[in-house]
């Protein structure tokens, strides 16, 4: 009830190629959806996230598609760049009582070649 | 400059010798939570703290304690640490549970 898959564990891109990463989740009650970029020797940071009353949302080159039904969700990296190789965690969590307990992708690592 | 702040960076100890990771946060935030990463195994949650003296178990909370005495600290002990501990750790801060902002981690290796 509380895993957050992830695939695919590993991806290779050229350089100006779409990256797609996707995750799907199990727990109804799960309400908020962000994903975090982390680079080698850094912290996760917060990359966007989504709320589940939208089925899309879009910050410059990235895009986060949210399917409720199927309880699944994509990051898609538009016009991928070698500055984008790092590692990618989606995770889910409930803001209402459990406000805090972030569940997360085992991480896929991208990698963009020139 | 907003940061949560994680002490040491890096941490070699021997199996059995009791040890502190500090964690401090500048910006308020009343969540915060312990994470270890491990390859292939993404990011688990060993504890979280909505509150001061308010803490709870996450996924993977055995062999670790933690406490909540003042908002900006949540420290995380290791009364006996065994190798399996051997770990990227990271703290974590959240103003309402939603965006998280992280440390920058601590490598643990235990021999």
């Amino acid at each position: 009830q509380q895993q957050v898959k992830q695939s695919p564990q590993s991806l290779i891109v050229q350089k100006g190629g779409i990256s797609i990463i996707n995750c799907a989740y199990e727990n109804t009650a799960f309400d908020y959806f962000p994903w975090y970029q982390q680079f080698p020797g850094k912290g996760p940071a917060l990359l966007i996230a989504i709320r589940p009353d939208v089925s899309e949302k879009k910050e410059g080159r990235f895009t986060i598609s949210f399917n409720k039904s199927a309880k699944q969700f994509s990051l898609h990296i538009m016009d991928s760049q070698p500055g984008d190789s790092a590692t990618y965690f989606c995770a889910s969590s409930s803001l209402g009582n459990q406000g805090g307990k972030l569940i997360f992708g085992q991480g896929t690592e991208l990698s963009v070649k020139p | 400059e907003a940061q949560v702040t994680q002490n040491p960076r890096y941490l070699i100890t021997v199996t059995g010798k009791k040890l502190t990771v500090t964690c401090s946060q500048n910006m308020n935030h009343e969540y915060m939570s312990w994470y270890r990463q491990d390859p292939g195994l993404g990011l688990r949650q060993i504890y979280y703290s909505m509150n001061v003296e308010v803490t709870d178990k996450g996924d993977v909370p055995e062999g670790y304690k933690v406490s909540r005495k003042e908002k900006r600290n949540f420290p995380l002990i290791l009364e006996s640490p065994s190798p399996n501990q051997t770990s990227l750790y990271f703290c974590a801060s959240s103003f309402n549970g939603g965006r998280a902002f992280f440390g920058q981690g601590t490598r643990l290796t235990v021999v």
